[in-house]
């Protein structure tokens, strides 16, 4: 059970280039959320999604794109990366909410984060 | 709107007590939370707190609401070096989507 995943680690790269980080969860949640890190503002929300096939935009969805065609990964892709997106990446999962549920459909569990440097 | 904030720096001696705060302004958050980041790692939720509740304590950790000043508040009992970290607070506002509000995270230095 590794619970939430990350891939890759750690990418530089150059202005106007594309990529891809991929999150992967093995514990069956439905929400998945991608946040960005930055020095003295938290974590803020890019986007998300609340179920297989179905995204929503966050706080800062600005160029950026993201899939949801499998349940366990979620796709975060930059078409045209910008240095104003060197950043620390989060992806983090919630299980269903059960209306009137117990806190536990409320908890979200981070994975370990994807250091992107864009030059 | 929906801001949540932190002061961005505590220090403490090994041993003393801990008190980080949080000032959120959402009235109709449902539940708030602390999370822990330690370098170079993910975020780990250390506790939690319902909106109906004005205090909770689980070992170390005492979490104080007060509702009406939208303030919330993490008392770190005994503090260890091992509790050196950035400690996020966090409100969930939303019932059907469990978007989650955070600050802007204080770092908590522990010395000898």
């Amino acid at each position: 059970n590794a619970g939430v995943t990350q891939t890759p680690k750690f990418r530089v790269l150059k202005t106007g280039q594309s990529m891809t980080l991929l999150c992967a969860q093995d514990m069956n949640h439905e929400y998945m959320y991608w946040y960005r890190q930055d020095p003295g503002m938290g974590l803020r929300l890019i986007h998300y999604s609340v179920g297989e096939g179905t995204t929503a935009k966050g706080e800062v969805p600005d160029g950026y794109n993201v899939s949801r065609l499998k349940k366990q990964n979620f796709l975060l892709g930059l078409e045209s990366a910008a240095p104003s997106q060197t950043s620390v990446y989060f992806c983090a999962t919630t299980p269903l909410r059960i209306a009137g549920g117990t806190l536990g459909t409320d908890t979200q569990y981070f994975g370990p984060g994807t250091r992107l440097t864009v030059l | 709107g929906e801001d949540v904030e932190q002061s961005l720096f505590l220090s403490v001696r090994e041993g003393d007590s801990s008190v980080i705060n949080c000032t959120y302004t959402d009235s109709s958050s449902t539940y708030l939370y602390w999370y822990k980041q330690e370098p170079g790692a993910g975020l780990q939720l250390l506790t939690y707190i319902f909106s109906n509740m004005d205090m909770k304590q689980d070992q170390r950790l005492t979490v104080l609401l007060n509702k009406k000043d939208k303030h919330l508040s993490l008392r770190i009992a005994d503090t260890q070096t091992g509790d050196s970290a950035i400690y996020f607070c966090a409100e969930s506002i939303k019932l059907n989507t469990d978007k989650l509000i955070f600050g802007t995270g204080t770092r908590l230095q522990v010395f000898p």
